[in-house]
Parts: C-alpha cells; sequence; structure tokens
C-alpha cells in the first residue's frame, strides 16, 4: 500500500539556520503530495502542495518539489524563525479515487533565538 | 467562515464505557473523514463519508468503532466498550468532494481511557 517515510526529529535550529526535512514516498499511480503543520495547540493546516512531477508547492518562504524519480518531497526554508517551530507532516494522496490522506509520522522542528 | 469542528476537545472516560465524538464540518462540504492519531504518530484513515454513506470505512480497527452521518453534515464517531489502546487524538477534516481537492481538519477530540 502507500506510504510515506520522513526524517526523524526532533530538529534544533537556530533562527534564521536553513531548513531542510526530508520525505520519500511509496504509491502506485500518480499521487499529489502535500506538507501539513501542526503548530503547538492547534488543528493541522495545510502548508503546501503539488499535484504532478516536477510542481513545486511554496507557502511562507517553505518549499518542495515533486520528485518522481527519486520519489521524494523535501520540505525546505532558507531563514527559519522561532514561529516556524510545529510539528511538520508529509502526506500523499492517490489518484485512485477518493483523497483519503495517507501521512508519515511527523517531525518536529524547534527554533531556538 | 467558520471552520471544522469538533466537539469535545477532551474526553476521559474508563475502559468498557461507550463514547461519541462529533464532527462539524464546513458548510456545504459533502466528503468527510474520520483520522485517529496516536501520541508521536501521523495521523491514520478511519472512514470516509460522502454525503450520507460510508464510501469507506477500511481504517475503523474493530467493530467497536462507528461512524455515522445521517443528514450528510454533522457526524458522529462511536465507540463501544473502550480500551486503554483506544486513547488518541481523534481529527475530522472535510472537503468540498471533488477528487484533488484539500482536506480542512478540525482541533480534534483527544480521548483518554483509563
Amino acid at each position: 500500500g502507500d506510504s510515506v517515510t520522513q526524517m526523524e526529529g526532533p530538529v534544533t535550529l537556530s533562527e534564521e539556520a536553513f531548513l531542510t526535512i526530508n520525505c520519500t514516498y511509496t504509491a502506485t499511480g500518480y499521487p499529489s503530495l502535500f506538507w501539513y503543520v501542526q503548530y503547538p495547540g492547534e488543528g493541522l493546516q495545510l502548508l503546501l502542495k503539488a499535484t504532478k512531477a516536477d510542481d513545486k508547492g511554496s507557502n511562507k518562504g517553505f518549499e518542495a518539489t515533486y520528485r518522481k524519480e527519486t520519489t521524494s518531497f523535501h520540505l525546505e526554508k532558507g531563514s527559519v524563525q522561532v514561529s516556524d517551530s510545529a510539528v511538520y507532516f508529509c502526506a500523499l494522496t492517490n489518484s485512485g479515487g477518493y483523497q483519503k490522506v495517507t501521512f508519515g509520522t511527523g517531525t518536529k522542528l524547534q527554533v531556538i533565538p | 467562515g467558520a471552520g471544522v469542528s469538533q466537539t469535545p476537545s477532551n474526553k476521559v472516560t474508563e475502559k468498557g464505557k461507550y463514547v461519541e465524538l462529533r464532527c462539524d464540518p464546513i458548510s456545504g462540504h459533502t466528503a468527510l473523514y474520520w483520522y485517529r492519531q496516536s501520541l508521536g504518530q501521523g495521523p491514520e484513515f478511519l472512514i470516509y463519508f460522502q454525503g450520507t454513506g460510508a464510501a469507506d470505512d477500511s481504517g475503523l480497527p474493530n467493530d467497536r468503532f462507528f461512524a455515522v452521518r445521517p443528514e450528510g453534515s454533522v457526524s458522529t464517531l462511536k465507540i463501544q466498550r473502550t480500551e486503554r489502546g483506544d486513547s488518541a487524538v481523534y481529527l475530522c477534516a472535510s472537503s468540498p468532494g471533488h477528487d484533488g481537492e484539500t482536506q480542512y481538519f478540525g482541533p480534534g477530540t483527544r480521548l483518554l481511557v483509563l
């Protein structure tokens, strides 16, 4: 079945550091890929998405590129802020029908001033 | 506009009891999903509704779990004879119902079974 593997956390960075959170997937067909974010005490929010190979999703300074050849969707940000501290989930939906979301286990990011 | 809401936000119960968790989706969204998130894990799919009908309940762990959506809007997740292993955050999401639509998540209900 479909699955998502993302790097384990926690990841601790200083403010203004460069962020990469790795994500790879296994899926049949042509999945859409997502990054969701869960801020402390809040619900899951969609951060960005890409629906086909070579698409780049971007939002709030975060970017991720859909790489079909490496089955990856790594999340990057050039300069993190303390307010980016959260848990980040890589996820996919498969084009086989309705949009059941398959999530990774999440990566906790802590940004220190 | 209002997002997805879930009640209660927290529920503590004793082993063997029955619980109901409620989800109010975004108005007009025909698709509704339930997920379960255990500590330190990502959410796992439980059940999907399109309108009033459960289109896919393959994620329900056993027959103690049941969900309804009688009028195609509010949904209730029901758990009978709760067990300590049922402790988790139960998330609800809704979407307009067409392929490729983003799902919008509620804040979740944190269930603790003692």
